[in-house]
């Protein structure tokens, strides 16, 4: 099964808007990490996280570490049409030997 | 740009052929992983290596096999591919240390087995 539940699978924006983006999992993570894909291309590091609590910003995009280490955000504000694409959260848990699980994506796609 | 290439970039292929794909990286990484790609699965590890002639099986490693006898190349090979490994596959290599490691991906392998 899947082990980490990301949300929403996609989403319609307008250009502009801010977009919240969520990854949750029933086990403890000790990091987290969010990547974009465009078609065609691998998935590219964005925002990197190894602390509970922590926030952390690239450009206009901010990520969280959740509180309970069960859960990450990354928010995009005033989303642009090259923020479209797919959003990947991928973090490292004990539970899954240390290794990097991933969630399914988030599909962005932006009216213009 | 972690400097990594994956070749060929696209195959398509014959049910029950044999089939290598390869990732190259040039930044001398200890740790290299093959990922599939599949629509509503994310990334899944199929095999990874933490140094030369050193591998492990991931979660999907069923039909796949790799080989590692230099730091720069990470083989994987598919012994008779089926249509279920149709798929889209990516290198990674491990970057940062300790707690703050992270993963770089190469630019991906679609694969099509007729």
């Amino acid at each position: 099964g899947q082990q980490l539940n990301q949300s929403p699978q996609s989403m319609f924006i307008q250009e502009g808007e801010d977009v919240s983006m969520n990854c949750t999992s029933s086990s403890i993570f000790n990091t987290w990490l969010w990547y974009k894909q465009d078609p065609g291309e691998g998935p590219v590091l964005l925002i990197a996280l190894y602390k509970a609590g922590e926030l952390t910003s690239n450009g206009r995009l901010t990520a969280q570490f959740g509180i309970t280490r069960k859960d990450s955000f990354l928010n995009i504000s005033a989303s642009i049409p090259s923020d479209v694409g797919i959003y990947f959260c991928a973090g490292r848990s004990m539970e899954y030997g240390n290794k990097l699980v991933f969630g399914a994506g988030t599909i962005l796609r932006v009216k213009s | 740009d972690a400097g990594i290439t994956q070749s060929p970039r696209h195959k398509v292929t014959e049910t029950g052929t044999p089939v290598t794909l390869r990732c190259h990286q040039t930044e001398n990484h200890r740790y290299m992983y093959w990922y599939r790609q599949d629509p509503g699965h994310g990334l899944r590890l199929i095999h990874y290596s933490y140094g030369v002639k050193d591998t492990d099986k991931g979660e999907v490693s069923d039909g796949y096999s790799v080989s590692r006898s230099k730091t720069e190349d990470f083989l994987l090979t598919l012994e008779s591919a089926t249509s279920s490994q149709t798929s889209v596959y990516f290198c990674a290599i491990r970057g940062g240390g300790g707690e703050y490691d992270t993963q770089y991906f190469g630019p991906g392998t679609r694969l099509t087995v007729l």
